[in-house]
């Protein structure tokens, strides 16, 4: 069966102090990896797409990663706008166009 | 330019009534998805539409569950007799075919009494 398990559930970080979220999958088949962030009470907001083992993106204080088996989203130097929760996604290969989400990592950064 | 609109924002209704929730999306998107996220949980996927066709309906969770959408654009998903593990915000996406950037809407919370 295909899943996402991400970690820490939650995560606590002063302003500056660096850290990286673990996003953990499996699928029949990897299409792409999808990482978003969602604020309280909003939907989620597209942040990268991940396609290929080794393949990496960036976006300011924010840089994904991909293996064959688990993604990390780095947070380099946080500012509290950083706080959000941030999910991870994957679409299988095999003609679906189900996507399977993590139940996200709660980041919170102290000023 | 505008991005994808849900209504209403937040519906509370009573065990066994039927409701209606409305997705417009992002204009020119021909994709559009239904995605449920209850508390604690992921967000866990309804139905894809390409156009109006449905090509996935495989995450509807019962056939009280049903979404139709209609000249390319807006879309209903209508729940029957509703319960109370259906209460949950209800989010829709769209995105223009070919690309996997999806935008969401700022959702509907449902509360069944």
């Amino acid at each position: 069966e295909d899943q996402v398990t991400q970690s820490p559930e939650a995560l606590r970080l002063q302003e500056g102090e660096s850290s990286s979220l673990n996003c953990s999958y499996t699928v029949s088949g990897l299409r792409g990896l999808f990482w978003y962030r969602q604020d309280p009470g909003k939907g989620p907001e597209f942040l990268f797409t991940l396609y290929s083992a080794g393949e990496e993106k960036e976006k300011e204080r924010l840089k994904a990663t991909l293996t064959k088996k688990e993604s990390f989203l780095h947070i380099t130097a946080p500012k509290p706008e950083d706080s959000a929760t941030y999910l991870c996604a994957v679409q299988a290969a095999s003609g679906t166009y189900k996507y399977i989400f993590g139940t996200g990592t709660r980041l919170k950064v102290l000023a | 330019g505008a991005g994808v609109s849900q209504s209403p924002s937040n519906k509370v209704t009573e065990k066994g009534k039927d409701v209606e929730l409305r997705c417009d999306p992002i204009s020119g998107h021909t994709a559009l998805y239904w995605y449920r996220q209850s508390l604690g949980q992921g967000l866990e996927f309804l139905i894809y539409f390409q156009g109006n066709s449905a090509p996935d309906k495989s995450g509807l969770p019962s056939d009280r569950f049903s979404a139709e959408r209609t000249g390319g654009s807006v879309s209903t998903l209508t729940i029957q007799r509703t319960q109370q593990e259906d209460s949950a915000v209800y989010l829709c996406a769209s995105n223009v075919g070919g690309s996997d950037t999806q935008y969401f809407g700022p959702g509907t919370r449902l509360t069944v009494l």
